[in-house]
Protein backbone atom coordinates (compact mmCIF):
# COMPACT_ATOMS: atom_id res chain seq x y z
CA UNK A 1 0.00 0.00 0.00
CA UNK A 2 1.46 3.69 -0.73
CA UNK A 3 2.15 5.96 2.02
CA UNK A 4 -0.02 8.33 0.43
CA UNK A 5 -3.08 7.60 -1.94
CA UNK A 6 -4.60 10.28 -3.72
CA UNK A 7 -8.01 10.17 -5.92
CA UNK A 8 -6.96 9.31 -9.30
CA UNK A 9 -8.61 12.02 -11.34
CA UNK A 10 -8.01 14.28 -13.61
CA UNK A 11 -11.28 16.23 -12.84
CA UNK A 12 -12.47 18.11 -15.29
CA UNK A 13 -15.24 20.64 -13.62
CA UNK A 14 -16.86 24.34 -15.15
CA UNK A 15 -15.71 27.44 -13.74
CA UNK A 16 -17.74 28.22 -10.52
CA UNK A 17 -17.73 24.33 -9.58
CA UNK A 18 -17.22 23.35 -6.10
CA UNK A 19 -14.98 20.47 -6.17
CA UNK A 20 -13.35 17.88 -3.51
CA UNK A 21 -9.92 16.44 -3.63
CA UNK A 22 -9.93 13.21 -1.57
CA UNK A 23 -6.35 11.97 0.24
CA UNK A 24 -5.76 8.84 2.89
CA UNK A 25 -1.97 8.24 4.48
CA UNK A 26 -0.87 4.82 5.93
CA UNK A 27 1.22 5.94 8.32
CA UNK A 28 -0.71 6.61 11.83
CA UNK A 29 2.67 8.53 13.54
CA UNK A 30 2.88 11.17 10.22
CA UNK A 31 2.50 14.64 12.32
CA UNK A 32 2.33 16.97 9.46
CA UNK A 33 0.08 17.40 6.59
CA UNK A 34 -0.12 19.78 3.26
CA UNK A 35 -1.86 20.46 -0.17
CA UNK A 36 0.88 21.39 -2.82
CA UNK A 37 0.23 22.34 -6.51
CA UNK A 38 1.96 21.76 -8.92
CA UNK A 39 1.29 23.52 -12.32
CA UNK A 40 1.91 21.71 -15.98
CA UNK A 41 6.18 21.51 -15.99
CA UNK A 42 6.86 23.66 -13.13
CA UNK A 43 7.68 23.32 -9.38
CA UNK A 44 5.15 22.05 -6.62
CA UNK A 45 4.68 25.02 -4.26
CA UNK A 46 2.74 25.12 -1.24
CA UNK A 47 -0.48 25.66 -1.27
CA UNK A 48 -1.32 25.60 2.63
CA UNK A 49 -0.71 23.26 5.52
CA UNK A 50 -3.84 20.96 6.75
CA UNK A 51 -4.45 20.74 11.01
CA UNK A 52 -6.70 18.96 12.76
CA UNK A 53 -9.31 21.94 13.39
CA UNK A 54 -9.55 22.33 9.41
CA UNK A 55 -8.83 25.90 7.98
CA UNK A 56 -9.61 27.75 5.08
CA UNK A 57 -7.46 30.33 2.92
CA UNK A 58 -10.13 31.76 0.72
CA UNK A 59 -11.66 29.91 -1.62
CA UNK A 60 -9.95 26.55 -0.15
CA UNK A 61 -10.93 25.15 2.57
CA UNK A 62 -8.24 21.77 4.03
CA UNK A 63 -9.63 19.07 6.67
CA UNK A 64 -7.66 16.25 8.19
CA UNK A 65 -9.37 12.85 10.00
CA UNK A 66 -6.51 11.79 12.14
CA UNK A 67 -8.87 8.97 13.24
CA UNK A 68 -9.45 8.06 9.42
CA UNK A 69 -5.98 9.20 8.44
CA UNK A 70 -7.63 11.16 6.00
CA UNK A 71 -6.85 14.80 4.59
CA UNK A 72 -9.42 16.85 2.29
CA UNK A 73 -8.95 19.57 0.15
CA UNK A 74 -11.96 21.56 -1.19
CA UNK A 75 -12.27 24.24 -3.84
CA UNK A 76 -15.22 26.41 -3.99
CA UNK A 77 -16.40 28.59 -7.10
CA UNK A 78 -13.56 27.38 -9.05
CA UNK A 79 -11.72 29.34 -11.32
CA UNK A 80 -9.55 28.90 -14.89
CA UNK A 81 -6.19 29.92 -13.06
CA UNK A 82 -6.95 26.67 -10.72
CA UNK A 83 -6.25 24.07 -13.27
CA UNK A 84 -3.28 22.16 -11.64
CA UNK A 85 -2.24 19.01 -10.41
CA UNK A 86 -2.73 19.06 -6.45
CA UNK A 87 -0.46 16.88 -4.68
CA UNK A 88 -1.18 15.47 -0.74
CA UNK A 89 1.99 15.36 1.22
CA UNK A 90 2.70 13.85 4.52
CA UNK A 91 5.61 14.64 6.97
CA UNK A 92 6.54 11.77 9.20
CA UNK A 93 9.41 13.73 11.11
CA UNK A 94 9.44 16.58 12.81
CA UNK A 95 9.83 19.97 10.92
CA UNK A 96 12.91 18.74 8.90
CA UNK A 97 11.60 15.57 7.85
CA UNK A 98 10.93 14.34 4.17
CA UNK A 99 8.08 15.03 2.64
CA UNK A 100 6.66 11.91 0.73
CA UNK A 101 3.95 13.00 -1.79
CA UNK A 102 0.94 11.32 -3.60
CA UNK A 103 0.74 11.11 -7.03
CA UNK A 104 -1.24 13.50 -7.81
CA UNK A 105 -4.90 14.54 -9.21
CA UNK A 106 -5.33 17.06 -11.81
CA UNK A 107 -7.70 19.45 -12.15
CA UNK A 108 -8.84 21.31 -15.63
CA UNK A 109 -11.35 23.97 -14.77
CA UNK A 110 -13.16 25.05 -18.36
CA UNK A 111 -14.81 28.01 -18.90
CA UNK B 1 16.20 37.59 -3.19
CA UNK B 2 16.77 34.62 -5.78
CA UNK B 3 14.35 31.49 -4.81
CA UNK B 4 15.80 28.20 -5.23
CA UNK B 5 17.90 28.09 -8.01
CA UNK B 6 18.80 24.41 -10.11
CA UNK B 7 21.10 23.67 -13.17
CA UNK B 8 20.97 23.04 -15.78
CA UNK B 9 17.62 23.21 -17.27
CA UNK B 10 17.52 20.19 -18.85
CA UNK B 11 20.04 17.31 -19.90
CA UNK B 12 19.95 14.30 -21.95
CA UNK B 13 22.41 11.66 -21.33
CA UNK B 14 22.83 7.97 -22.47
CA UNK B 15 22.52 5.05 -20.65
CA UNK B 16 26.10 4.04 -18.35
CA UNK B 17 26.95 8.00 -18.43
CA UNK B 18 27.12 9.88 -15.01
CA UNK B 19 25.18 13.12 -14.06
CA UNK B 20 25.93 15.70 -11.62
CA UNK B 21 22.69 18.12 -10.76
CA UNK B 22 23.43 21.60 -8.54
CA UNK B 23 21.40 23.62 -6.79
CA UNK B 24 21.98 26.99 -5.06
CA UNK B 25 19.38 27.03 -2.17
CA UNK B 26 17.03 30.09 -0.55
CA UNK B 27 18.85 32.58 0.74
CA UNK B 28 19.35 31.85 4.50
CA UNK B 29 18.54 28.43 4.08
CA UNK B 30 20.78 25.49 5.71
CA UNK B 31 18.81 22.37 4.76
CA UNK B 32 18.57 21.04 1.08
CA UNK B 33 16.25 18.09 -0.05
CA UNK B 34 15.95 16.21 -3.21
CA UNK B 35 13.20 14.60 -4.85
CA UNK B 36 12.89 12.62 -8.58
CA UNK B 37 9.44 13.22 -10.44
CA UNK B 38 9.17 10.41 -12.80
CA UNK B 39 6.29 11.60 -15.57
CA UNK B 40 3.02 11.38 -14.44
CA UNK B 41 3.64 10.95 -10.49
CA UNK B 42 4.59 12.94 -7.44
CA UNK B 43 8.09 13.86 -6.02
CA UNK B 44 9.90 10.59 -4.36
CA UNK B 45 12.34 11.79 -1.48
CA UNK B 46 15.87 10.90 -2.79
CA UNK B 47 18.24 12.43 0.69
CA UNK B 48 18.56 15.55 2.85
CA UNK B 49 21.95 17.57 3.03
CA UNK B 50 21.76 19.68 6.95
CA UNK B 51 25.61 21.07 7.78
CA UNK B 52 27.36 19.36 5.05
CA UNK B 53 25.94 16.00 5.58
CA UNK B 54 23.52 13.65 4.52
CA UNK B 55 20.67 13.48 7.23
CA UNK B 56 18.33 11.70 6.16
CA UNK B 57 17.78 8.89 2.87
CA UNK B 58 14.92 7.70 0.85
CA UNK B 59 14.66 3.78 -0.89
CA UNK B 60 17.20 4.89 -3.48
CA UNK B 61 20.54 2.88 -4.35
CA UNK B 62 23.80 3.78 -3.98
CA UNK B 63 24.17 5.25 -7.74
CA UNK B 64 22.59 8.36 -6.34
CA UNK B 65 25.16 10.52 -4.01
CA UNK B 66 24.85 14.08 -2.97
CA UNK B 67 27.11 16.80 -1.59
CA UNK B 68 26.61 19.71 0.28
CA UNK B 69 29.12 22.83 0.59
CA UNK B 70 30.01 25.07 2.92
CA UNK B 71 27.68 28.15 1.50
CA UNK B 72 24.59 25.09 1.59
CA UNK B 73 24.58 24.80 -2.34
CA UNK B 74 24.46 21.14 -3.17
CA UNK B 75 25.24 18.38 -5.55
CA UNK B 76 23.49 15.74 -7.12
CA UNK B 77 25.13 12.79 -8.35
CA UNK B 78 23.99 9.60 -10.53
CA UNK B 79 25.95 7.24 -11.67
CA UNK B 80 25.59 4.47 -14.24
CA UNK B 81 22.41 6.13 -15.62
CA UNK B 82 19.61 3.90 -16.55
CA UNK B 83 16.53 4.39 -18.68
CA UNK B 84 14.54 4.30 -15.99
CA UNK B 85 16.69 7.80 -14.40
CA UNK B 86 14.55 9.62 -16.65
CA UNK B 87 12.88 12.46 -14.83
CA UNK B 88 12.72 15.69 -13.25
CA UNK B 89 14.98 15.75 -10.43
CA UNK B 90 13.94 18.99 -7.73
CA UNK B 91 15.59 20.34 -5.00
CA UNK B 92 13.95 21.90 -2.36
CA UNK B 93 15.83 24.21 0.31
CA UNK B 94 14.34 25.31 3.90
CA UNK B 95 15.10 26.93 7.43
CA UNK B 96 12.27 25.73 9.26
CA UNK B 97 9.38 23.77 8.05
CA UNK B 98 7.60 24.71 4.62
CA UNK B 99 10.36 23.09 2.19
CA UNK B 100 10.35 26.09 -1.18
CA UNK B 101 11.01 24.11 -4.10
CA UNK B 102 13.16 24.87 -7.31
CA UNK B 103 12.12 24.19 -11.31
CA UNK B 104 13.97 21.13 -11.23
CA UNK B 105 16.00 19.81 -13.81
CA UNK B 106 14.82 17.14 -16.35
CA UNK B 107 16.93 14.39 -17.24
CA UNK B 108 16.52 12.18 -20.23
CA UNK B 109 18.04 9.22 -20.58
CA UNK B 110 18.65 7.50 -23.79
Amino acid sequence: RKEVEQDPGPFNVPEGATVAFNCTYSNSASQSFFWYRQDCRKEPKLLMSVYSSGNEDGRFTAQLNRASQYISLLIRDSKLSDSATYLCVVRNGGSQGNLIFGKGTKLSVKP
Amino acid sequence: DAGVTQSPTHLIKTRGQQVTLRCSPKSGHDTVSWYQQALGQGPQFIFQYYEEEERQRGNFPDRFSGHQFPNYSSELNVNALLLGDSALYLCASSLEIEQFFGPGTRLTVL
